[in-house]
């Protein structure tokens, strides 16, 4: 069973435009959420992250927003660079449990 | 400050075969944690490890076990391995439990042939 679903495996956006992933959970029961990304032949890193009782974390170009009826998640970034082209994992804990990860999306920023 | 350190990198086998993944966390952190990542599946979780004990573990068949040492160090040892555990096995260090943001090692690449 999937409890974190990112339904999109690729993205393509021109740089300088908004890049918009989206994740979706199933488990009520999350309460803090992350976003990794992964180069290739590296391991992912920490991006940004958002506990359930916000809605919104912003951090420089990043911005992720959290729609807890929803039960949503998405990774805005602006303005969109070249360097951002990577694969990008959702993940979400309840209380001291594991990570659970999405399959990831691999956005690629376009000159 | 070193980062998390897994050995080797890039590891190939025969079916059947058992293999032993290494993982070294960032100094102070107590917290391992074992993942497995393949093509369209994303990272799976295999098990979490802290202060030597086994606090969470996936669902994976048996012939995948680790283990922690005292230094915070971990193992994972997968036995008669098969084609499709062919991945990158990635090993994410914390602080304290893993709850809070998780550092990842560059991963080994294993390949069953």
């Amino acid at each position: 069973d999937q409890q974190v679903k990112q339904n999109s495996p690729s993205l393509s956006v021109q740089e300088g435009r908004i890049s918009i992933l989206n994740c979706d959970y199933t488990n009520s029961m999350f309460d803090y959420f992350l976003w990794y990304k992964k180069y290739p032949a590296e391991g992912p890193t920490f991006l940004i992250s958002i506990s359930s009782i916000k809605d919104k974390n912003e951090d420089g170009r990043f911005t992720v927003f959290l729609n807890k009826s929803a039960k949503h998640l998405s990774l805005h970034i602006v303005p969109s660079q070249p360097g951002d082209s990577a694969v990008y994992f959702c993940a979400a804990s309840q209380g001291a449990q594991k990570l659970v990860f999405g399959q990831g999306t691999r956005l690629t920023i376009n000159p | 400050k070193a980062g998390v350190t897994q050995t080797p990198r890039y590891l190939i086998k025969t079916r059947g075969q058992q293999v032993t993944l290494s993982c070294s966390p960032i100094s102070g952190h107590r917290s391992v944690s074992w993942y497995q990542q393949t093509p369209g599946q994303g990272l799976q979780f295999l098990f979490e490890y802290f202060s030597e004990t086994q606090r969470n573990k996936g669902n994976f068949p048996g012939r995948f076990s680790g283990r922690q040492f005292s230094n915070s160090r971990s193992e994972m040892n997968v036995s008669t391995l098969e084609l499709g555990d062919s991945a990158l096995y990635l090993c994410a260090s914390s602080l304290q439990v893993m709850n809070t943001e998780a550092f990842f090692g560059q991963g080994t690449r294993l390949t069953v042939v």
